[in-house]
């Protein structure tokens, strides 16, 4: 069976621009998370959904940051007004639910030029 | 609040070397530990967790690691390692809650040569 699938893997775009970040999660996966890992240092977490609620979006570092899972599986980040800060990889995982492991994906590396 | 202190950033070793990669961690309540390692250019994958009853946990690959509650430690270990294990490796903890934020520590780069 598929993973987690992450799209696009690289992704670069200018300072101020906005970018959507896409994670499939593996089929039936009612819990869904999203991650950010800079260079040298461990994941970080960023928001959590329980079908197509944020349960938790307290690591969002601010409102430029925003999430969404309209139909409780396929969730997209998105990132207005890029700054050089937000260069890293973004990472998802899905879950069967609260208890359950988590399954990542590969991530997507955004550079932020 | 909770935090993760994995003090050695890399830790090169021989094959077929014993290994241990340590993990300390901070929180006011009780934990779920978890050793996550992750390979060049692919996402992160779980080795082993300990969740409650015995302190001793064996994972994938060979790997293991022992829960030490009045050291607040989570080391990972492996007898003997293989060229193949060279990796990141996050020990990461969690509150009983759930499994949703997951504190990740900065991470060990294990380095296994001839």
């Amino acid at each position: 069976g598929a993973g987690v699938s992450q799209t696009p893997s690289n992704k670069v775009t200018e300072k101020g621009k906005y970018v959507e970040l896409r994670c499939d999660p593996i089929s039936g996966h009612t819990a869904l998370y999203w991650y950010r890992q800079s260079l040298g240092q461990g994941p970080e977490f960023l928001i959590y959904f329980q079908g197509t609620g944020a349960a938790d979006d307290s690591g969002l570092p601010n409102d430029r940051f925003f999430a969404v899972r309209p139909e409780g599986s396929v969730s997209t980040l998105k990132i207005q007004r890029t700054e050089r800060g937000d260069s890293a990889v973004y990472l998802c995982a899905s879950s069967l639910g609260l208890g359950s492991p988590l399954h990542f994906g590969n991530g997507t590396r955004l550079t932020v030029t | 609040a909770q935090s993760v202190t994995q003090l050695d950033s890399q830790v090169p070793v021989f094959e077929e070397a014993p290994v241990e990669l340590r993990c300390n961690y901070s929180s006011s309540v009780s934990v779920y530990l978890f050793w996550y390692v992750q390979y060049p250019n692919q996402g992160l994958q779980l080795l082993l967790k300990y969740l409650s009853g015995s302190t001793l946990v064996k994972g994938i690959n060979g790997f293991e690691a022992e829960f030490n509650k009045s050291q607040t430690s989570f080391h990972l270990r492996k007898p003997s390692v293989h060229i193949s294990d060279t990796a990141e490796y996050f020990c990461a903890v969690s509150d009983p809650a759930g499994y949703s934020t997951l504190t990740f520590g900065k991470g060990t780069m294990l380095l296994v040569s001839p």
